[in-house]
Order: C-alpha cells, then sequence, then structure tokens
C-alpha cells in the first residue's frame, strides 16, 4: 500500500538555526514527491517537487528537500529558519502513470513548524 | 505559479440545506480537479477526482448522492454539499492539476469553510 509517514507532530526551531521536517514514503515504482505548506484557515502552497534528477531539490522561500531512495526519505530543509515559516507542512507521493491513482497525491499527516524568536 | 480560487471562502448554512462550492483555475485549463476535507490539525482527505466532461471518481466511502461533483468546464468544477448536515462542517479545498498531466503538482484553492448549524 502506499503511504507517506510524517514522524513528527511538531517540530520547534529558533529563529536563524537550521530545521528539518521528516517525511518517509512507501511506494510501489519511481515516486513523485512533494511538499506543501498552509497556513490557518488557507489552501495549500506549493513548495518544491522531486521527479528525478539530481537528490537535492530547492524551492520556494528558501526551502530545500533531500531525496533518499535507500532510506526512502525526502526531508524538508532550511538553512535558516525565519519565524514567518512557522506553518504546517504536508509531504506528499504520487505513484508513477500507469498507477490507477493518476494524478492523485498521498498526504502525510503534517508537521506544524514553530520558529520561535 | 497557477492560481486557483474558490468561492466562497466561507459559509454557514442551515442542516438540511445544499450548498456549493465552485471552484476555478484562473490562468490554465485544468482537465483534473479534486476536492479534499480537511478537518482541524489534520491532513486532506481526498473526496474525488473531478475530470472535465465526464463523471467524478469518488474515494471509497464518500457518498456521491451527497457530494455532488460537477466538472463542466476545463476551468471549473463545482461541489455541492446536498442536505448538508452539522457532521458535513469542515474546511473544503479543491486542486488542480496543472499543465503536464499527471507528472505535475496540483494547485491548491484557499479553502472554503463550511459551518452546518
Amino acid at each position: 500500500a502506499q503511504s507517506v509517514a510524517q514522524p513528527e507532530d511538531q517540530v520547534n526551531v529558533a529563529e536563524g538555526n537550521p530545521l528539518t521536517v521528516k517525511c518517509t514514503y512507501s511506494v510501489s515504482g519511481n515516486p513523485y514527491l512533494f511538499w506543501y505548506v498552509q497556513y490557518p484557515n488557507r489552501g495549500l502552497q506549493f513548495l518544491l517537487k522531486y521527479i528525478t534528477g539530481d537528490n537535492l531539490v530547492k524551492g520556494s522561500y528558501g526551502f530545500e528537500a533531500e531525496f533518499n531512495k535507500s532510506q526512502t526519505s525526502f526531508h524538508l530543509k532550511k538553512p535558516s529558519a525565519l519565524v514567518s515559516d512557522s506553518a504546517l507542512y504536508f509531504c506528499a507521493v504520487r505513484a508513477t502513470r500507469g498507477s490507477s491513482n493518476t494524478g492523485k497525491l498521498i498526504f502525510g499527516q503534517g508537521t506544524t513548524l514553530q520558529v520561535k524568536p | 505559479g497557477a492560481v486557483v480560487s474558490q468561492h466562497p471562502s466561507r459559509v454557514i448554512c442551515k442542516s438540511g440545506t445544499s450548498v456549493k462550492i465552485e471552484c476555478r483555475s484562473l490562468d490554465f485549463q485544468a482537465t483534473t480537479m479534486f476536492w479534499y476535507r480537511q478537518f482541524p490539525k489534520q491532513s486532506l482527505m481526498l473526496m474525488a477526482t473531478s475530470n472535465e466532461g465526464s463523471k467524478a471518481t469518488y474515494e471509497q466511502g464518500v457518498e456521491k448522492d451527497k457530494f455532488l461533483i460537477n466538472h463542466a468546464s476545463l476551468t471549473l468544477s463545482t461541489l455541492t454539499v446536498t442536505s448538508a448536515h452539522p457532521e458535513d462542517s469542515s474546511f473544503y479545498i479543491c486542486s488542480a492539476l496543472g499543465a503536464g498531466g499527471s507528472y505535475n503538482e496540483q494547485f491548491f484553492g484557499p479553502g472554503t469553510r463550511l459551518t452546518v448549524l
């Protein structure tokens, strides 16, 4: 079965420090991986995606993520956190074409990032 | 990035009435749109996949007669919650699949907060 896990409900980090939000996945075939951010009472904003190519993907607002096939992980990172980064972060995965889940996303349960000044 | 709008952003209705939520892709055509619901501090639950010109595909456990989806054009999908009850109160989010089909990311609307009294 396809699944995405975000093992931490909440991550706390001080402003200026590096942050990591963890994500692991389980899919058949090659995964397409995504990170989204959600601010209160808002829809999701796309941050970055991994389809193929370099394992380190750079995205919006200074975020990046590293795809690790052997560990089936796609952790979100940022070198220096901002208070404004505080939000709910979702990791998502989609299986490759040929699956019956064409276009569908499987979301992790979300991780609340709290950046304190 | 591509813009998806939802209307209304917030709606309060009496139990037993029907509510229609619109999802529009503003600057691109979307043959596929998705409808999600989200409970507080929880992940997104996919309700159905909406395909332009054809019937929606509902996820297991979602009542198709209660949650009517119409994708009449390449830029508009509607979700009608029929005979709404308090347990239908939730945050409803739509998304549209970007150009390039299932290899691209989904673009999310800002969400609609439904409260059924």
